[in-house]
């Protein structure tokens, strides 16, 4: 089972930022957090992960909370390509005994 | 650099017959991954490979399904025979050096 949950859906106005939401209570000491994205009929593509401290790429922000049972992902200037569902994961470092798994996901609507 | 390829992208059998999917990873990616979602279902772990040996296979759903990946480049899963539960999106990802993974596009399967 997916030990994190999110909303099931939200939606936000191009241009705008889109602040997606994730718990994860029971996260390990070794565990990082994860987001990835699955755009309508593609593969799932990764965009950030993090342990502890907040993190930025070309893609997105991660903001991860101190004591690191809940984060953020946050989209600065949302498009409609941005539309999918984002799934925020809890895994250990990828590698030689890690796997994602995967829960529900979070549908991002991009509005015009 | 070339992403994870799959082939095919779609591929529709009978019940009872045999299909094998395969996956090129990036290039010089010892971790492989097999993913799948069946239809209004979660994503799914299914195996890990790391250079040509099975390092977590847990998650795959019987001995109709069979991984290999000879010489640790691309990778084929065979189900014999398919069955109806079968259908879905079987995904395949690589990684390396515990970064995130990329996925390829996915194939899907329709078992009739």
């Amino acid at each position: 089972d997916a030990k994190t949950t999110q909303p099931p859906s939200m939606d936000c106005a191009e241009g705008r930022a889109a602040n997606l939401p994730c718990n994860h209570s029971t996260i390990s000491g070794n565990e990082y957090v994860y987001w990835y994205r699955q755009i309508h009929s593609q593969g799932p593509q990764y965009i950030i992960h993090g342990l502890k401290n907040n993190e930025t790429n070309e893609m997105a922000s991660l903001i991860i909370t101190e004591d690191r049972k809940s984060s953020t992902l946050i989209l600065p200037h949302a498009t409609l390509r941005d539309t999918a569902v984002y799934y925020c994961i809890v895994s250990a470092w990828p590698g030689a005994n890690s796997k994602l798994t995967f829960g529900k996901g979070i549908t991002l609507s991009v509005r015009p | 650099e070339a992403g994870v390829t799959q082939f095919p992208s779609h591929s529709v059998i009978e019940k009872g017959q045999t299909v094998t999917l395969r996956c090129d990873p990036i290039s010089g990616h010892d971790n492989l991954y097999w993913y799948r979602r069946v239809m209004g279902k979660e994503i799914k772990f299914l195996l890990h490979f790391v250079k040509e040996s099975k390092q977590d296979e847990s998650g795959m759903p019987n001995n109709r399904f069979l991984a290999e990946r000879t010489g640790g480049t691309y990778s084929t899963l065979k189900v014999q025979p398919a069955e109806l539960e079968d259908s879905g999106v079987y995904f395949c990802a690589s990684s390396q050096d515990g970064y995130g993974y990329t996925f390829g596009s996915g194939t899907r399967l329709t078992v009739v």
